[in-house]
């Protein structure tokens, strides 16, 4: 079993619609951290959260620490939004041991 | 800044050759890492580095071996060459908590 799991795997949305990928974890953890990686494979970090909530653009990342659950947001969803959301937490409280997700894709229809 | 550059870009290994895969940052980083990232798993945790002359063991650091002595550079070694070292690596640095990601290494082993 995976140390982080993520849901759905795979997701297809249409334009515009409003966009949620969750992530939960097993352990106690320092931060949880949302990446994105293109479809050319390059990798992008999207935000690092030890608690409460993130905003950048149209992203959103939350995090509920008692729950060990973390979700991540796309509202007003676009095509060049497609890509596989992976996310990661700092295991057991260092943060530089990185456990990842298996990641899920997200296709945007226009 | 070039960022986090990674060499090469792609490499064919036969069984118990040895290489050297690449990594340097310009951004003066202390953190870096190593990761693999096999098809349809996640990225996995290789070898970490806090700042120079410092290295620590990750979730997969069997088959590897690191080095850090400079900030700028930590290069990836692989002694004998393994099928189940067909993988991407990349790397990555970070000056505490966003992790910034070079562009992979695909290397096929056969």
């Amino acid at each position: 079993k995976n140390e982080v799991e993520q849901s759905p795997q795979n997701l297809t949305a249409q334009e515009g619609e409003f966009i949620t990928i969750n992530c939960s974890y097993s352990v106690g953890i320092s931060a949880l951290h949302w990446l994105q990686q293109h479809p050319g494979g390059g990798i992008v970090s999207l935000f690092m959260l030890s608690s409460g909530k993130k905003k950048h653009g149209r992203l959103i990342a939350t995090i509920n620490i008692q729950e060990k659950h973390s979700s991540l947001h796309i509202t007003a969803s676009h095509p060049r939004d497609s890509a596989v959301y992976i996310c990661a937490v700092g295991w057991g409280g260092n943060n530089n041991d990185m456990r990842f997700g298996a990641g899920t894709r997200l296709t945007v229809k226009p | 800044n070039a960022g986090v550059t990674q060499t090469p870009k792609f490499r064919i290994l036969k069984i118990g050759q040895s290489m050297t895969l690449q990594c340097t940052q310009d951004m003066n980083h202390n953190y870096m890492y190593w990761y693999r990232q096999d098809p349809g798993m996640g990225l996995k945790l290789i070898y970490y580095s806090v700042g120079a002359g410092i290295t620590d063991k990750g979730e997969v650091p069997n088959g590897y071996n690191v080095s850090r002595s400079t900030t700028e550079d930590f290069p990836l070694r692989l002694e004998l060459a393994a099928p189940s070292q067909t993988s991407v690596y990349f790397c990555a640095s970070s000056p505490r908590e966003t992790q910034y990601f070079g562009p992979g290494t695909r290397l096929l082993v056969l």
